[in-house]
């Protein structure tokens, strides 16, 4: 079974620029989380979808927004993007049916550059 | 809120030493718990789990138990190789916050031949 797959893995844009990411679950998942891992922060949750709803969401400005469609896929995108927005972006998919099989899959991360 | 606490690194140890690594956490309710670990230049990859008290998650010769007297999940391995060299971090997530996981600051563990 593929894995979650995140698109693309590397990026470089300019502060003012906006960005979108992509994330592909795991077949079969319908929930799709996303972590914004920096060196000062570690990992923090930015939003949860399930069902092309967004459940959950931590605690980012509006500038980061996210979205998922009908067949599960999601997008990311960061608006006006500053120098703090650095980070490598995680994607994880789930299940989501009970808590015993609810296990967050990972994919290996954009790795975004802000200059 | 919930959260998570991982004993500071980095750790260096030699091959074929005993490795444990201390994680503790404040939460509500009952949590589920995991270690992860990321490698080089990876994304993070699923090493164990525990959903409920005295559970213990096991994989790849690393152990922990959820021992919810202690509100801890320390995670061991009896005998380190090169290839364990990674960051380990410890999580939880909860059913009453939609299964979000909360992580802690991560421990760089290497391991020298």
């Amino acid at each position: 079974k593929a894995g979650v797959t995140q698109t693309p893995r590397y990026l470089i844009k300019t502060r003012g620029q906006q960005v979108t990411l992509s994330c592909s679950p795991i077949s079969g998942h319908r929930s799709v989380s996303w972590y914004q891992q920096t060196p000062g922060q570690g990992l923090q949750f930015l939003f949860e979808y399930f069902s092309e709803t967004q459940r959950n969401k931590g605690n980012f400005p509006g500038r980061f927004s996210g979205r998922q469609f009908s067949n599960s896929r999601s997008e990311m995108n960061v608006s006006t993007l500053e120098l703090g927005d650095s980070a490598l972006y995680l994607c994880a998919s789930s299940l989501k049916l009970r808590v015993e099989e609810d296990t967050q899959y990972f994919g290996p991360g954009t790795r975004l550059t802000v200059l | 809120g919930d959260s998570v606490t991982q004993m500071e690194g980095p750790v260096t140890l030699s091959e074929e030493a005993f490795l444990t690594i201390n994680c503790t956490y404040t939460a509500t309710g009952y949590p589920s718990l995991f270690w992860y670990v990321q490698y080089p230049g990876e994304g993070l990859q699923l090493l164990l789990k525990a959903t409920k008290a005295d559970d213990k998650g096991s994989n790849k010769g690393f152990e922990a138990t959820y021992r919810k007297e202690t509100t801890s999940f320390h995670l061991e391995k009896g005998s380190v190789q090169v290839s364990d060299s990674a960051v380990y971090f410890c999580a939880l997530t909860k059913s009453s916050n939609d299964y979000k996981l909360s992580f802690g600051a991560g421990t760089t563990v290497t391991v020298r031949a």
